[in-house]
């Protein structure tokens, strides 16, 4: 167990729709991170934050969007979905900052979108 | 954009042997990392690699940050069924922020026993 917790396991919905992903990190972990699985592109990553701001950007795209808050707890919300947004969404934390701190995934949300 | 070249992209072996797999990359990396991933779950960190030329062991597990700093290895010794799993490389480019890893596309080992 990673002590990354993701929630919910599976989501399915329809295209047009909106979802919320979330994401509580390791139990003194600052930073968390969203990435994006699929059987094409493999493993992307897609934004981090860092004690509540954003820190980094990847490959996200501006239907999707992320925030940490207070608590340290993220969300990833995806609007507008369409079919090619289905895939695995994963989070990590680490301890973030300059310390040398390896990612720990948390085990997903897989999102089907019908 | 930055790639990592991942291979094999799949291996069968039998119990008790030794595995090796590689990444390379036309770009300098400052960090490798090497994760394995079981269906349904998330990736599980194995080894990080911090230094060029750096060699760190897990067990039966062995990973090396090479000298370039654009490759790294992993060996797993005298294979057993429960490391059935995909197999990947990580990588945080130089100039790249912490989080900002690029990830191979994968080896899948494949144990007989």
């Amino acid at each position: 167990d990673s002590g990354v917790t993701q929630t919910p396991k599976h989501l399915i919905t329809a295209t047009g729709q909106r979802v919320t992903l979330r994401c509580s990190p390791r139990s003194g972990d600052l930073s968390v991170y969203w990435y994006q699985q699929s059987l094409d592109q493999g493993l992307q990553f897609l934004i981090q934050y860092y004690n509540g701001e954003e820190r980094a950007k990847g490959n996200i795209l501006e239907r999707f969007s992320a925030q940490q808050f207070p608590d340290l707890h993220s969300e990833l919300n995806l609007s507008s979905l369409e079919l090619g947004d289905s895939a695995l969404y994963f989070c990590a934390s680490s301890a973030g900052g300059l310390i040398n701190s390896p990612l720990h995934f948390g085990n997903g949300t897989r999102l089907t979108v019908t | 954009g930055q790639q990592l070249n991942q291979s094999p992209q799949s291996m069968f072996i039998q119990e008790g042997e030794d595995v090796s797999m590689n990444c390379t990359s036309s770009s300098i990396f400052n960090t490798w990392l090497w994760y394995k991933q079981d269906p349904g779950e998330g990736p599980v960190l194995l080894i990080a690699l911090y230094k060029a030329g750096e060699l760190t062991s897990n067990g039966r597990l062995t990973a090396q940050f090479g000298i370039t700093r654009k490759d790294s290895f992993l060996n797993i010794s005298a294979s057993i069924p429960s490391d059935v799993g995909i197999y990947f490389c990580a990588g945080q480019p130089h100039g790249g922020s912490q989080g900002n890893l690029i990830f191979g596309k994968g080896t899948k080992l494949s144990v007989k026993p």
